[in-house]
């Protein structure tokens, strides 16, 4: 089966406090995996995906494959950064392939 | 920079109409998706489209949901006849060639049966 799980509903840390958030997914073949973002009243938006291998806002996500894990990693949390954040996976690259997504992990950043 | 847009962002209709959601894709993309979001719930992938089919549809995409391209610009989802747990959040996305899976999300619209 294809899943997505976000263990975490709400991640609440201080401003310059490190940030994990957690993404464990289940898919036998080479998934494509993706972080979303949602700020307050806004559109889903990509965060990053695993194939660029970027850092977007100071964010980071490895994909392991033996863990089958995709966390999301950021060394300095910033007050800005509160939102919902999506995990997401494509069934396999290329084309027009739908994304499952975890249920969310909304970060609260505190002053 | 060129965004998905969705009208109406709220629509309240009694159980057993008809509804029409609609979505302007960014211009270039030529694959288009429905998802919704069910109040406390995930997103859920509803149907994907490209050249002016469905190339896959979900469990919940029954016969009462259909999708549309009628102009070459506008995506429409239409609910023939609505029921209560048809109440969510309904998100279209578009993608462009070359960027895999990469889709681009509209604001939603906020659809509620009573």
């Amino acid at each position: 089966a294809q899943r997505v799980t976000q263990p975490e509903k709400l991640l609440s840390v201080f401003k310059g406090a490190p940030v994990e958030l957690k993404c464990n997914y289940s898919y036998s073949g080479s998934p494509e995996l993706f972080w979303y973002v949602q700020y307050s009243r806004q559109r889903l938006q990509l965060l990053l995906r695993h194939i660029s291998r970027e850092s977007i806002k100071g964010f980071t996500a490895d994909l392991n494959k033996g863990e089958t894990s995709f966390h999301l990693k950021k060394p300095f949390a910033q007050e800005e950064d509160s939102a919902m954040y999506y995990c997401a996976l494509a069934p396999s690259y290329g084309g027009y392939n739908k994304l499952i997504f975890g249920a969310g992990t909304r970060l609260a950043v505190h002053p | 920079e060129p965004e998905v847009t969705q009208t109406p962002s709220h629509q309240v209709t009694q159980m057993g109409q008809e509804v029409i959601l609609r979505c302007v894709p960014i211009s270039n993309h030529l694959y288009f998706y429905w998802y919704r979001q069910i109040l406390g719930q995930k997103v859920e992938f509803l149907v994907s489209f490209y050249n002016n089919e469905i190339s896959e549809k979900s469990e919940i995409f029954d016969d009462q949901f259909s999708v549309e391209r009628p102009d070459g610009s506008n995506f429409t989802l239409k609910i023939r006849s609505t029921k209560l747990e048809d109440s969510a959040m309904y998100f279209c996305a578009s993608g462009q060639p070359g960027q895999g899976e990469t889709q681009y999300f509209g604001p939603g619209t906020r659809l509620l049966v009573l």
